[in-house]
């Protein structure tokens, strides 16, 4: 199956930080989407972005389907931020829509 | 517009019991996918319904087992319950081929 990895698996920013998040998929994929979830364990999303680059406030992402990745950035990181977030990949095969192992961030103050 | 809602929220069972875990997708979708995210082993996929029917399963013993109705809510049953079990239990709804929505877990304890 489809393998999907996440780099850095740990970041660590102080407040007011930018940073960039990236994810490597192993083959062609119909849908991409990055997810946040928080402390409590709820799943947010983020962006559905199979190609392309949306922006939504101090995150934007940009997939580039030909080369296999997808990169998420935030922008003048808050404590809010932190969480864990994923990239998940959905192939044509069986529409199951499958996860990297995620990327921890924690933004001090 | 209602999101994705399961329940209970939270559970503690006993080894060898059996749980239902229910989720009701939001309105529209016919699509339901059910996660397993233990401790330290990410988001692992369990089951996908979509207009009443299995369409896919992951790598799980047949005592994991669901259903979807035809109002498209879906239950998730897990018998003979183990140690490992112990996860948040995650579904998700869609329409098909278009983005999935996360309802909150249903945390699941078993002792």
């Amino acid at each position: 199956g489809i393998q999907v990895e996440q780099s850095p698996p740990d970041l660590i920013l102080q407040e007011g930080a930018n940073s960039t998040l990236r994810c490597n998929f192993s083959d062609s994929v119909n849908n991409l989407q990055w997810f946040h979830q928080n402390p409590w364990g709820q799943l947010i999303n983020l962006f559905y972005i199979p190609s392309g680059t949306k922006q939504n406030g101090r995150l934007s992402a940009t997939t580039v389907a030909t080369e296999r990745y997808s990169l998420l950035y935030i922008s003048s990181s808050q404590t809010t931020d932190s969480g864990v977030y994923f990239c998940a990949v959905l192939t044509g095969a069986n529409s199951k829509l499958t996860f990297g192992k995620g990327i921890t961030l924690s933004v001090r103050p | 517009e209602a999101g994705v809602t399961q329940s209970p929220t939270h559970l503690i069972k006993t080894r060898g019991q059996q749980v239902t875990l229910r989720c009701s997708p939001i309105s529209g979708h016919t699509s339901v996918y059910w996660y397993q995210q233990a401790l330290g082993l990410g988001l692992q996929f369990l089951l996908w319904y979509d207009e009443g029917e299995e369409r896919n399963r992951g790598n799980f013993p047949p005592r994991f087992s669901g259903r979807q109705f035809p109002n498209y809510s879906s239950e998730l049953n897990v018998n003979a319950l183990e140690l490992e079990d112990s996860a948040l239990y995650l579904c998700a709804s869609s329409l098909l081929n278009s983005p999935l929505h996360f309802g909150n877990g249903t945390r699941l304890t078993v002792t």
